[in-house]
């Protein structure tokens, strides 16, 4: 089935350490997108990613790296995670066009300790 | 700067009754789209309807229909014949089409519930 696959689905994680969340899409789609769900606070956007190569800062990027070496691949790196990025951290991609919804992937929730 | 507002944190209906979810949008692109998506409590996004700020009608799939009212600036999400599955979290948003990127602003969502 086409969509999108996040990894791992859950983590816990001490402050300080270094984490990688895994992204990848099977449909092509030439933009990306990391987002980060808290409590009231709606999906906030990470980074973004137009095409492979290219990346671009969201509302909150502050501690948080992505690369886009490939089409399919879009990896989120927390140099060195903090408690207050303790979230749901939602990928997605999208087609180019204005009425292309974001297709999510099924999230991954880390608690920093 | 595009921004979304969902004022209702949380909304009541009675099983198989209409419901209306509020979404004010400000933006000075005078192009753009608008998405509602439903988050259940399993945790998935799932895309429910678009509306372009070009279209002259309002949009409709199945029992979900937009009320967009562009001079209002907002595109509140109409759910008819309310049925328990649609109690969830639901989500507006935002893309500027001419944005870099086409990224959606999400609205900090509104919790539904439907009671039997």
């Amino acid at each position: 089935i086409a969509g999108i696959t996040q990894a791992p689905t859950s983590q816990i994680l001490a402050a300080g350490r270094r984490m990688t969340l895994r992204c990848t899409q099977d449909m092509r789609h030439n933009a990306m997108y990391w987002y980060r769900q808290d409590l009231g606070l709606g999906l906030r956007l990470i980074h973004y990613s137009n095409t492979a190569g290219t990346t671009g800062k969201g509302e909150v990027p502050d501690g948080y790296s992505v690369s886009r070496a490939n089409t399919d691949d879009f990896p989120l790196t927390l140099a060195s995670a903090v408690p207050s990025q303790t979230s749901v951290y939602f990928c997605a991609s999208s087609g180019w066009a204005g009425n292309s919804p974001l297709h999510f992937g099924n999230g991954t929730r880390l608690t920093v300790t | 700067a595009q921004k979304i507002t969902q004022t209702q944190p949380g909304m009541f209906v009675q099983e198989k009754e209409a419901v209306t979810l509020d979404c004010t949008y400000d933006t000075s692109d005078p192009s753009y789209g608008l998405f509602w998506y439903k988050q259940p409590s399993s945790g998935e996004m799932i895309f429910l309807i678009y509306q372009g700020s070009y279209d002259q009608q309002n949009a409709t799939e199945g029992r979900y229909s937009l009320n967009f009212q562009k001079a209002r600036k907002s595109a509140n999400l109409v759910i008819s014949a309310s049925q328990l599955g649609d109690s969830a979290m639901y989500f507006c948003a935002m893309r500027e089409t001419n944005n870099q990127g086409g990224k959606l602003i999400f609205g900090q969502g509104t919790e539904l519930s439907v009671k039997p």
